[in-house]
């Protein structure tokens, strides 16, 4: 079945530390893997594109890997606005989009 | 500025239809997708549909097995979702979103969201 898994589910850091969100994909996403940040009564926000190209206005500490089935949003120094859910989303040829259940980056 | 700005809350009943709009501004609406996304506090984000404003090309999510529909009105840069038949499990937290590029493969801009509450 068509779809994404994000780990962990829930992750606490401290502002500074690098976080590390991970995807794993039902089906090989090709290069067609998304990453959104959502804050609470706030829409989602695309992040990156692509598997690793930065949005228009997303910080450099905000980057994206991987390949295949297997993806990586890697935040390298959490500032105090990065706390909020973290969501993957990957596109078929269908078309279809997929999205994770999320991953909670909280403040610890 | 690029903008997609949706219609208000709506509480209905069972059994009753219900159209939702999303207004775009600050570029092209013919040139972009746009898809509509649910939210709930169960499923998290689910894709719905998308539509090509240009040509009215739409593609659905097979899971809704026809209860909404996608459209478009060109004229005003409105684009609607809408249900003949709504159902207490389509209470849920609709978006608007605009695809990225060509091949839709991201969504680059949302509306503020529109909930949708039915109950009897």
């Amino acid at each position: 079945e068509f779809g994404v898994t994000q780990s962990p589910a829930t992750l606490s850091l401290s502002p500074g530390e690098r976080a590390t969100l991970s995807c794993r994909a039902s089906q090989s996403a090709r290069s067609y893997l998304a990453w959104y940040q959502q804050k609470p009564g706030q829409a989602p926000r695309l992040l990156i594109y692509d598997v690793s190209n930065r949005a228009t206005g997303i910080p450099a500490r905000f980057s994206g890997s991987g390949s295949g089935t297997e993806f990586t949003l890697t935040i390298s120094s959490l500032e105090p606005e990065d706390f909020g859910v973290y969501y993957c989303q990957q596109r078929s040829s269908s078309p279809m989009y997929a999205f994770g259940q999320g991953t909670k980056l909280e403040i610890k | 500025e690029v903008q997609l700005v949706q219609s208000g809350a709506e509480v209905k009943k069972p059994g009753e239809s219900l159209k939702i709009s999303c207004k775009a501004s600050g570029y092209s609406f013919t040139s972009y997708w746009i898809g509509w996304v649910r939210q709930t506090p169960g499923k998290g984000l689910e894709w719905m549909g998308i539509i090509y404003p240009g040509d009215s090309d739409t593609a659905y999510n097979p899971s809704l097995h026809g209860q909404v529909s996608i459209s478009a009105d060109k004229s005003s840069s409105t684009a609607y979702l809408q249900w003949s038949s709504l159902k207490t499990s389509d209470t849920a937290l609709y978006y608007c979103a605009r695809g990225v590029g060509a091949t839709n493969r991201a969504f680059d801009v949302w509306g503020q969201g529109t909930m949708v509450a039915v109950s009897s």
